[in-house]
């Protein structure tokens, strides 16, 4: 069975301090890994799709990595705008269309 | 704004009610997924449609079933509601039956009393 597994849970940071955010998963088949921000109460909004170890995306201050057990999410120089629920997924060949999500990493960029 | 559209964006219903959430996807979006999201089991995959047919299926209750329709908006029906069914619900539409990238709506909460 696919598991998806993000850590930390939660991370407070100052603005301008940089770090990541892991994304652990564990499936048969990868189709795909799939970064989400979520901000409260509103529906994730698409960030990046990697689709094989090597693989990078980036945008704004934020850059997306894979290899073949984890996914990195980097947060250069965060700006308080940047505080929000980052949700990783992934798509494996059994599963049909569907994504299975990871419990997500509340981030709080404080200025 | 992602173009994915849903109505009510709050409901409020007692136990043993029936309730139906309405989604329009993108527009030229093909595929519409439902997924349910609370607080311990985070975001699940409910059912997909593509262009009117069934392609998918999650840890979906028995009591809850969807439809697409031929202008491809989707309903969910959730019936004989219980307090668990308490959680946010959201569509997604894709552009076709093997694209990747999941657009999501701003969600229906639904709270059962």
């Amino acid at each position: 069975e696919d598991q998806v597994t993000q850590s930390p849970e939660a991370l407070r940071l100052q603005e301008g301090e940089s770090s990541s955010l892991n994304c652990s998963y564990t499936v048969s088949g990868l189709r795909g890994l799939f970064w989400y921000r979520q901000d409260p109460g509103k529906g994730p909004e698409f960030l990046f799709t990697l689709y094989s170890a090597g693989e990078e995306k980036e945008k704004e201050r934020l850059k997306a990595t894979l290899t073949k057990k984890e996914s990195f999410l980097h947060i250069t120089a965060p700006k308080p705008e940047d505080s929000a629920t980052y949700l990783c997924a992934v798509r494996n060949s059994n599963s049909g269309y569907a994504l299975n999500f990871g419990k997500g990493t509340s981030l709080l960029v404080t200025p | 704004d992602s173009g994915v559209t849903q109505t009510p964006k709050h409901l409020i219903t007692a136990t043993g009610q029936r309730v139906t959430l309405r989604c329009s996807p993108r527009s030229g979006d093909l595929s519409v997924y439902w997924y349910q999201q609370s607080l311990d089991q985070g975001l699940q995959f409910l059912i997909q449609y593509y262009n009117g047919e069934e392609r998918a299926k999650g840890n979906i209750l028995e009591r809850f079933s969807a439809q697409q329709f031929p202008d491809l908006h989707s309903e969910l029906n959730l019936s004989s509601l219980e307090l668990g069914d308490s959680a946010l619900y959201f569509c997604a539409s894709s552009a076709g039956q093997f694209a990747y990238e999941q657009y999501f709506g701003p969600g229906t909460r639904l709270t059962v009393t």
